[in-house]
């Protein structure tokens, strides 16, 4: 059973325009939410997270929001580029999890010129 | 800071075989977990290190092991390969600043190819 889901495996976005990337997820005790891009043969690199004490983060053209209620979140990233053509995962964890992010499958990203 | 590493980058076993992969965490990181991804499964979680002492393991057979040394480098060792072990194997250290919830930085993986 999944817990973390990402229910688009691709999206395409024009350049300068903006990529909203959705994930839903099952487990109440999820307490911390983080987003990761990965490029073809590399491992996934961290982007922004969120604590479930706050429903939005920002970081520069990255803005994760969270609605505990609806148990979703979504990264915006204003405005796309090129390099930003990727796919990103969601990944979650509890407290006292020690170590174990559960992620989502992934939404392959594609900023078109 | 050097980032996380991870070494061999690539892999090509039998059958049968068993393997080690290496992993260095970031310096002044003392917890280190693995992942397995594979097209089908995406991430899942293998186990996690922090002082030498495994305090989580996933659901995966026994034969997957690991171990943390003083130093906080870790290895990962597979034993009786089988085909369905192909994966790509990534190392993740974190700084444990909170019990439970920390950021994990992730190295680039070893690419394990079992014949």
């Amino acid at each position: 059973d999944q817990q973390v889901k990402q229910n688009s495996p691709s999206l395409s976005v024009q350049e300068g325009r903006i990529s909203i990337l959705n994930c839903d997820y099952t487990n109440s005790m999820f307490d911390y939410f983080l987003w990761y891009k990965k490029y073809p043969a590399e491992g996934p690199t961290f982007l922004i997270s969120i604590s479930s004490i706050k429903d939005k983060n920002e970081d520069g053209r990255f803005t994760v929001f969270l609605n505990k209620s609806a148990k979703h979140l979504s990264l915006h990233i204003v405005p796309s580029q090129p390099g930003d053509s990727a796919v990103y995962f969601c990944a979650a964890s509890a407290s006292g999890s020690q170590g174990n992010l559960i992620f989502g499958k992934g939404t392959k990203l594609s900023v078109k010129p | 800071k050097a980032g996380v590493t991870q070494t061999p980058r690539y892999l090509i076993k039998t059958r049968g075989q068993q393997v080690t992969l290496s992993c260095s965490p970031i310096s002044g990181h003392r917890s280190v977990s693995w992942y397995q991804q594979t097209p089908g499964q995406g991430l899942q979680f293998l186990f996690e290190y922090f002082s030498e002492t495994q305090r989580n393991k996933g659901n995966f057979p026994g034969r997957f092991s690991g171990r943390q040394f003083s130093n906080s480098r870790s290895e990962m060792n597979v034993s009786t390969l089988e085909l369905g072990d192909s994966a790509l194997y990534l190392c993740a250290s974190s700084p444990v600043k909170r019990a439970g919830v920390d950021t994990q930085y992730f190295g680039p993986g070893t690419r394990l190819t079992v014949l």
